[in-house]
């Protein structure tokens, strides 16, 4: 049971544009929603995160956007550059409980020079 | 450096062995969590130690087995292995009501 749906798989984005990455979860009990970057050779690293009580939370040129009703949320990457190309995983989980992370199967993004 | 150190960086063994990943989390870290990662299937929950005691298992195959020992490190065993067990093996750790995992460099499998 795949519970963190995340697309596309992969994305080829211009330099300076904006890159969209979606995901889609299940379990209503959530309540922590993080997003990690992982560069070649390395560890996923802990890019940015929202709760669900708030709509939107912005960290430099990185955005989530959260919509409980839908049970979706997504990233976005303003004035992408091309050492933002990674691959990307949404993930979801029940911090009050220190449960385990659900991770989505990641977005490899390109951003061309 | 993130912090939690795992070792060895690459493993190369054949089938039917039995290798040993270990984890050294981050200072004050008292969970640890074993990931498994392989191009289609994105990042598999294996299980889970918090301060010595096991926690939660996801998909974690019965070859398959891990410890938290007194000093917080940890250890993930895979025996009997098969050649669809090549992956990279991640450890995170946390702490307790706190966000967020920080995972180590992983370890890359490679079974022959």
């Amino acid at each position: 049971q795949q519970q963190v749906k995340q697309s596309p798989q992969s994305l080829i984005v211009q330099k300076g544009g904006i890159s969209i990455i979606n995901c889609a979860y299940e379990n209503t009990a959530f309540d922590y929603f993080p997003w990690y970057q992982q560069f070649p050779g390395k560890g996923p690293a802990l890019l940015i995160a929202i709760r669900p009580d708030v709509s939107e939370k912005k960290e430099g040129r990185f955005t989530i956007s959260f919509n409980k009703s839908a049970k979706q949320f997504s990233l976005h990457i303003m004035d992408s550059q091309p050492g933002d190309s990674a691959t990307y995983f949404c993930a979801a989980s029940l911090m009050n409980r220190d449960d385990k992370i659900i991770f989505g199967k990641g977005t490899r993004l390109h951003i061309l020079p | 450096d993130s912090g939690v150190t795992q070792t060895p960086k690459h493993l190369i063994t054949a089938t039917g062995q039995r290798v040993t990943l270990r984890c050294s989390p981050r200072s004050g870290d008292l969970s640890v969590y074993w990931y498994q990662q392989s191009l289609d299937q994105g990042l598999q929950f294996l299980i889970q130690y918090y301060n010595g005691e096991e926690r939660a298992k996801g998909n974690i195959l019965e070859r398959f087995s891990a410890q938290q020992f007194p000093d917080l490190h940890s250890e993930l065993n895979l025996s009997s292995l098969e050649l669809g067990d090549s992956a990279l093996y991640f450890c995170a750790s946390s702490v307790q009501g706190r966000n967020g995992y920080t995972f180590g460099s992983g370890t890359r499998l490679t079974v022959v």
